[in-house]
C-alpha cells in the first residue's frame, strides 16, 4: 500500500516571502499522480497543483510550483510571494493508476501541514 | 453551477442512532467518493462509486453503507452511530475513476457522536 508522509505539522512564512512544504511517499508503482490540496478554514478542499509521474518537468501554477524528485520519492510544494490568503492546511496526496482490492484508485493523503502567513 | 453539495453541514447524534449524509453533484461526473477526515490525519476513503449502479469499499468501510441513487446523488448511511465515527465527512466527484481526473470536493459535514 502507498503511504504519504508530511513531516512538518506546522510552518509559518512572512507575507511576500517564499516557503517550501515537504512531502515524501512510498510506492512500488512507476506511473502515478501526485497532488497538493489546500484546505482553508472553510474546510473546502481545493486542488492547488498536480504532477504526473511520467513527466520530468516540474508543474507550476502561478505562484505555486513543485520540486518532484521521482527517485527520491519526494514532492515538495513551493509557494512564492506568500499572501495572507495562502494560510491553510496543505495536504499532499498520491493517486495510483491501478485498481487494488477495495481501493479503486483512491487518493492517499498525508497528514497535512498547517501554514500560517504572518503580516 | 453549485459543484458538489452536502447536507447537513453539522450533525450531532447519540450512540446507536442512524442517519444519512446526502451528497449531490451537478457536473455530470461519473465517479463519486466518500471520505472521512480525523484530527491530525488526511482524508481516508470510505466508499467509492465508479458509475451509477456500482459501489466499492475503500480503506475504512466498516460501519457505513452507501447508495448511488442516480448519477447525481451518492448517500452515506450510518446504521448505528458510534463515537469512533465522530469526524468530518467529505463527498467528492470526478469525471471518471481514471487517474487523470481531478476530484472535486464538497464543503464537508461535521458529525459528532456522543
Amino acid at each position: 500500500a502507498q503511504t504519504v508522509t508530511q513531516s512538518q505539522p506546522e510552518m509559518s512564512v512572512q507575507e511576500a516571502e517564499t516557503v517550501t512544504l515537504s512531502c515524501t511517499y512510498d510506492t512500488s508503482e512507476s506511473d502515478y499522480y501526485l497532488f497538493w490540496y489546500k484546505q482553508p478554514p472553510s474546510r473546502q478542499m481545493i486542488l492547488v497543483i498536480r504532477q504526473e509521474a511520467y513527466k520530468q518537468q516540474n508543474a507550476t501554477e502561478n505562484r505555486f510550483s513543485v520540486n518532484f524528485q521521482k527517485a527520491a520519492k519526494s514532492f515538495s510544494l513551493k509557494i512564492s510571494d506568500s499572501q495572507l490568503g495562502d494560510a491553510a492546511m496543505y495536504f499532499c496526496a498520491y493517486r495510483s493508476p491501478l485498481i487494488s482490492s477495495g481501493s479503486a484508485r483512491q487518493l492517499t493523503f498525508g497528514s497535512g501541514t498547517q501554514l500560517t502567513v504572518l503580516p | 453551477n453549485a459543484g458538489v453539495t452536502q447536507t447537513p453541514k453539522f450533525q450531532v447524534l447519540k450512540t446507536g442512532q442512524s442517519m444519512t449524509l446526502q451528497c449531490a453533484q451537478d457536473m455530470n461526473h461519473n465517479s463519486m467518493y466518500w471520505y472521512r477526515q480525523d484530527p491530525g490525519m488526511g482524508l481516508r476513503l470510505i466508499y467509492y462509486s465508479a458509475s451509477e449502479g456500482t459501489t466499492d469499499k475503500g480503506e475504512v468501510p466498516n460501519g457505513y453503507n452507501v447508495s448511488r441513487l442516480n448519477k447525481r446523488e451518492f448517500s452515506l448511511r450510518l446504521e448505528s452511530a458510534a463515537p469512533s465515527q465522530t469526524s468530518v465527512y467529505f463527498c467528492a466527484s470526478s469525471v471518471s475513476g481514471s487517474i487523470a481526473y481531478e476530484q472535486y470536493f464538497g464543503p464537508g459535514t461535521r458529525l459528532t457522536v456522543t
